[in-house]
């Protein structure tokens, strides 16, 4: 069976950072996803990790564990755009592959 | 824009209908997966296809079924429509099936309002 956790919401401030964690218990594990969404829009691809670190796209990193099952996603110098949900997704090794999202951490970026 | 088109965009329409979505992958992906997201919900994995054939099944109810045409598009069919089937329909489609091939790209929706 798979299951994510993440939490339901969080502030913070603008030029801030904050780090958004998402635990998962995936059968077959291979990888796992952070999505953005803006509220009523498409989710849109932010960084895939497969092996255990940190990788580092700009104002965003994406860390990895597999031992411990556990991610965060990394937000620097936060800007009141990133004002959305942060979807994690699991992916399993095999042939199929059907993106178990968890429910989204709904950020709020304040002055 | 991902590329992933999506029709209709609204759908309103009333309890016990059936109603038909629509998605055209992003060309070149043989992929595509189904999402259901209810309001302040999360993405709930529908169906997935992969180049014709069905891959994978998620909590996807008896009442609705989904189909990936020789030309890689895909239509979800959703019949005897209930209240709580509103919700935001979600396509998205990837190169491979698995693996890091699996980026999915999403298209803009389809909202479906049940009356």
């Amino acid at each position: 069976g798979q299951n994510i956790d993440q939490p339901t919401e969080m502030t913070a401030t603008e030029g801030a950072i904050v780090q958004i964690n998402c635990t998962y218990q995936t059968s077959g594990f291979n990888g796992l996803f952070w999505y953005q969404q803006h509220a009523g829009e498409a989710p849109t691809f932010l960084s895939y990790n497969v092996l255990d670190g940190l990788e580092e796209k700009g104002r965003f990193s994406s860390f990895l564990s597999r031992s411990k099952g556990y991610s965060y996603l990394l937000l620097k110098e936060l800007q009141m755009k990133d004002s959305a949900s942060y979807l994690c997704a699991s992916d399993q090794t095999g042939t199929a592959s059907k993106l178990t999202f968890g429910t989204g951490t709904r950020l709020q970026v304040t002055l | 824009d991902s590329g992933v088109t999506q029709t209709p965009k609204h759908l309103i329409t009333a309890t016990g209908q059936r109603v038909t979505l629509r998605c055209s992958p992003r060309s070149g992906d043989l992929s595509v997966y189904w999402y259901q997201q209810s309001l302040d919900q999360g993405l709930q994995f529908l169906i997935q296809y992969y180049n014709g054939e069905e891959r994978a099944k998620g909590n996807i109810l008896e009442r609705f079924s989904a189909q990936q045409f020789p030309d890689l598009h895909s239509e979800l069919n959703l019949s005897s429509l209930e209240l709580g089937d509103s919700a935001l329909y979600f396509c998205a489609s990837s190169l491979t099936g698995a693996g890091r091939g699996a980026e999915a790209f999403f298209g803009q929706g389809t909202r479906l309002t049940v009356v």
